[in-house]
């Protein structure tokens, strides 16, 4: 079955604490994105890669880490430096640039206290 | 800012009526449209896509694009419980902008 795979579904850190996110596809996309959720909000970007060792910024990076050594893999990492780190974070994928279709995983719901 | 405006709702509908979401966008240069569904505690869904204007339909879903009025909207005919979710607006120009979304429910 062809998919993104996000892991874990349910992650609680302690705050000061780095965690990083895992996002999987099998699609064969160019493109990965990451977004966050929070609750009444829409989601908003904070990284995308386009391409394999290439990536930019959203709109929300500061705090946020990202790598994109495979086609298939964009783990996303949580650094001590994002203030308010609780929150739903999206995986997504399409498959070319930024007008075509995006499809989600699953999300990790990410709980820092 | 590129903003994307839906009215949050929440819009309820009877079984078997047509559910109708709105949304607005203020960048005239946006490419691409589309719907999402979001079930409660789930990712989204794309639903619907539509790049031009006129109608697009999907089984009981028609998404509208009114490019010169910058709006989309998304018609859900025969609406049936299992259509209660968020759905969600979303617009590509260099990168997605969604809405907050609207929250549907469809009443037995």
């Amino acid at each position: 079955d062809g998919g993104i795979t996000q892991s874990p579904k349910y992650l609680f850190r302690k705050e000061g604490q780095n965690v990083t996110l895992s996002c999987e596809q099998n699609l064969n996309h160019d493109a990965m994105y990451w977004y966050r959720q929070d609750p009444g909000q829409g989601l908003r970007l904070i990284y995308y890669s386009q391409i394999v060792n290439d990536f930019q910024k959203g709109d929300i990076a500061e705090g946020y880490s990202v790598s994109r050594e495979k086609k298939e893999s964009f783990p996303l990492t949580v650094t001590s430096a994002q203030k308010n780190p609780t929150a739903f974070y999206l995986c997504a994928s399409s498959i070319g640039g930024q007008a075509y279709e995006q499809y989600f995983g699953p999300g990790t719901r990410l709980t820092v206290t | 800012q590129k903003e994307v405006e839906q009215n949050s709702g929440p819009l309820s509908v009877p079984e078997g009526a047509i559910a109708s979401l709105n949304c607005t966008y203020s960048d005239r240069v946006s490419q691409s449209f589309f719907w999402y569904r979001q079930y409660s505690g789930k990712s989204p869904e794309l639903i619907m896509s539509i790049y031009s204007n006129g109608d697009k339909e999907d089984g009981r879903f028609t998404a509208q694009l009114n490019k010169a009025s910058q709006y989309v909207s998304l018609l859900i005919r025969d609406s049936q419980p299992s259509d209660s979710a968020t759905y969600l607006c979303a617009v590509g120009i260099n990168q997605f902008y969604f809405g907050t979304g609207t929250s549907l429910t469809v009443i037995p």
